[in-house]
């Protein structure tokens, strides 16, 4: 089975501090993608990436930026954590493009104080 | 960005009752997915849809693909406890690589 994982299942950080969500996935899929999960919302892609070192802006990067230097992970990053950025952050990853679903890792639900 | 209108946003059953969702949308889909997420996990996907009008189960578990390609419909049979948890439909635009999710449906179960 695929497995994704992220290293923080909770955190907690400061108004403007600098986060880095880190998430690893073990079965050579070319694509990786960060969601956000909020009650009420659903989930809201905020970046994926189809391949090593690429990166587009899913439906809500304002204030986030991701890094993919080797294809197996995939980085969030929080420039200056807020504190409406508190939110439950999903990473998933996929063989295709998206036709037989992703694999989500098990969230690391972050609060910034 | 584009979202599915899924409901009820929340339902509360007896044990044994049986349980219907679904998701609307403006947009059509070449693939509908159904997850469900345990308290504290990432979603799991449960089912996955390829053609519209398929009709198709995982144990007590059916989904549908609607025909006009907009719609999707999950129903789970003789709910149980472990049926609790948050039920998200998904779509697939195509070869985007972009899943669009539903707000998501939370169950509970009455023992």
């Amino acid at each position: 089975d695929v497995k994704v994982t992220q290293s923080s299942r909770y955190l907690v950080k400061r108004t403007g501090e600098k986060v880095f969500l880190e998430c690893v996935q073990d079965m050579d899929h070319e694509n990786m993608f960060w969601y956000r999960q909020d009650p009420g919302l659903g989930l809201r892609l905020i970046y994926f990436s189809y391949d090593v070192k690429m990166k587009e802006k899913g439906d809500i990067p304002e204030g986030y930026s991701v890094s993919r230097e080797k294809k197996e992970r995939f980085s969030l990053i929080l420039e200056s954590a807020s504190t409406n950025q508190t939110s439950m952050y999903l990473c998933a990853s996929a063989l295709d493009r998206g036709y037989n679903g992703y694999t989500f890792g098990s969230g690391t639900r972050l609060t910034v104080v | 960005g584009q979202q599915l209108n899924q409901s009820p946003q929340s339902m509360f059953i007896q044990e044994g009752e049986d349980v219907s969702m679904n998701c609307t949308s403006s947009s059509i889909f070449n693939t509908w997915l159904w997850y469900k997420q345990d308290p504290g996990e990432g979603p799991v996907l449960l089912i996955a849809l390829y053609k519209a009008g398929e009709l198709t189960s995982n144990g007590r578990l059916t989904a549908q693909f609607g025909i006009t390609r907009k719609d999707s419909f999950l129903n789970i049979s003789a709910s149980i406890p472990s049926d609790v948890g948050i039920y998200f439909c998904a779509g697939s635009l195509g070869n985007t690589g972009k899943l669009i999710f539903g707000q998501g449906t939370t169950l509970q179960v009455k023992p």
